[in-house]
């Protein structure tokens, strides 16, 4: 049981560039989410799916895509790369169906910069 | 924005001593959550307290909420060097419980 699978771990771009950022969880969790972690700012959310086929923004969502396809997947897409999307990525999932009272599960974080 | 405030930003003890870390929030709650991360590392889950609880109890950790007061606490009793580390509060919206908002951490430093 992997859990939550986050590559690359390190990415380095520049601006203006394109990437995909992937997530994928092994533990059948319906939701998944992206975070962004900047010093001194804690995570910020910023886009989140209940479901294949559904998804919702956080509070950061400019910039970035994504899609939900299958449960098991959720990448996030940096579709034109800006020096002040340089951060650490972090995907987190959560099982127990839609249960307000189940903690989230974090993958290891992808280090992104954008020069 | 709900994103809530963590107290210390920093706090440095000797191995043994207890350690404390306050978490205020801003609107109403579901429930709130702990989480620690190492260097480098993702997020894990600590403990779990609803709106409804006062006090929690998990092994070492000790979680208080005072919703009256939208705030919480974190204690760690007879702190070991492994607890070294940054803690994180987070807290859900009453009305979106899919939205999760987190405090800015405390990096706790534990002296062996």
């Amino acid at each position: 049981n992997a859990g939550v699978t986050q590559t690359p771990k390190f990415q380095v771009l520049k601006t203006g560039q394109s990437m995909t950022l992937q997530c994928a969880q092994d533990m059948n969790h319906e939701y998944m989410s992206w975070y962004r972690q900047d010093p001194g700012m804690g995570l910020r959310l910023i886009h989140y799916s209940v479901g294949a086929g559904i998804t919702d923004q956080g509070e950061v969502p400019n910039g970035y895509n994504v899609s939900r396809s299958t449960t098991e997947d959720f990448p996030l897409r940096l579709l034109s790369a800006a020096p002040s999307q340089t951060s650490v990525y972090f995907c987190a999932s959560r099982g127990q169906g839609m249960s307000y009272n189940s903690p989230l599960h974090f993958g290891n974080g992808t280090r992104l910069t954008v020069t | 924005s709900q994103q809530g405030e963590e107290d210390p930003q920093a706090l440095s003890i000797q191995e043994g001593e207890n350690a404390t870390m306050n978490c205020s929030y801003k609107t109403s709650i579901n429930n709130l959550q702990w989480y620690r991360q190492n260097s480098g590392r993702g997020l894990v889950h600590l403990i779990l307290i609803r709106s409804n609880e006062r006090e929690k109890h998990s092994g070492r950790l000790r979680v208080t909420l005072d919703t009256s007061k939208k705030s919480s606490s974190l204690l760690i009793t007879a702190s070991r060097a492994a607890d070294t580390a940054s803690y994180f509060c987070a807290t859900d919206g009453k009305s979106n419980f899919n939205k999760f908002y987190f405090g800015s951490g405390t990096k706790l430093n534990v002296k062996p």
